[in-house]
């Protein structure tokens, strides 16, 4: 159980447009999603936390015009990068966690590379 | 803010040898830990974990000890084979911080045969 898959799973596009990933609890309700950025050989940055409903709490540093995080439902959020620079590629992952339980379950990533 | 950092970026370990990964953490409000392993392409995939009223865990194969004093976590695989070849991060959080959970840098065992 708690698998969390995410979609799509690597995306190819052009300098200045938007792209969405969808991350989704396939088996479980998540009150809360986490996203993630990951450079190459570098650690996991988390750039939001979002809960159902409600708009997300981004860390700082991070563009909430530029990353738009949406949790319409328990059981999925998105992330749209707006108006991507090659700057912006990068591995996206997102996780979930219900109720107010620590544990989180991680997707499987989403390889974005932008030419 | 808080910071998590490993003692090595790189471990080199014989097989069939026992490996210690280290992890320091700043906030001493975090009162959960966690080990994750992540293969190259893929999300990362829980190991092992321990809350703070308890300073030793043991799975199969795994062990996490857990030093409130010093601020301190490690993570001990035992018997290493080949397949333990990936890069494992200490994660720590908090309740008091909404449950975000902070990210080392990682440790990539690099297991000799």
């Amino acid at each position: 159980g708690a698998v969390v898959s995410q979609h799509p799973s690597w995306v190819i596009c052009k300098s200045g447009t938007s792209v969405k990933i969808e991350c989704r609890s396939l088996d479980f309700q998540a009150t809360t999603m986490f996203w993630y950025r990951q450079f190459p050989k570098q650690s996991l940055m988390l750039m939001a936390t979002s809960n159902e409903g409600s708009k997300a709490t981004y860390e700082q540093g991070v563009e909430k015009d530029k990353f738009l995080i949406n949790h319409a439902s328990l059981t999925l959020s998105t992330l749209t990068v707006t108006s991507a620079h090659p700057e912006d590629s990068s591995f996206y992952i997102c996780s979930a966690s219900f109720g107010t339980r620590y544990e989180q379950y991680f997707g499987p990533g989403t390889r974005l590379t932008v030419t | 803010g808080e910071s998590v950092g490993l003692h090595l970026p790189t471990l080199s370990v014989q097989e069939g040898d026992n490996s210690i990964i280290n992890c320091a953490y700043s906030n001493s409000a975090s009162d959960y830990f966690i080990w994750y392993k992540q293969e190259s392409g893929k999300g990362p995939q829980f190991i092992i974990d321990i809350r703070s009223n308890m300073d030793k865990r043991q799975g199969q194969r795994v062990t996490v000890l857990l030093n409130k004093t010093v601020k301190h976590l490690s993570l001990q695989i035992a018997a290493t084979q080949p397949g333990d070849s990936a890069v494992y991060f200490c994660a720590v959080s908090s309740h008091t911080g909404g449950f975000k959970t902070i990210f080392g840098a990682g440790t990539r065992p690099f297991v000799k045969a």
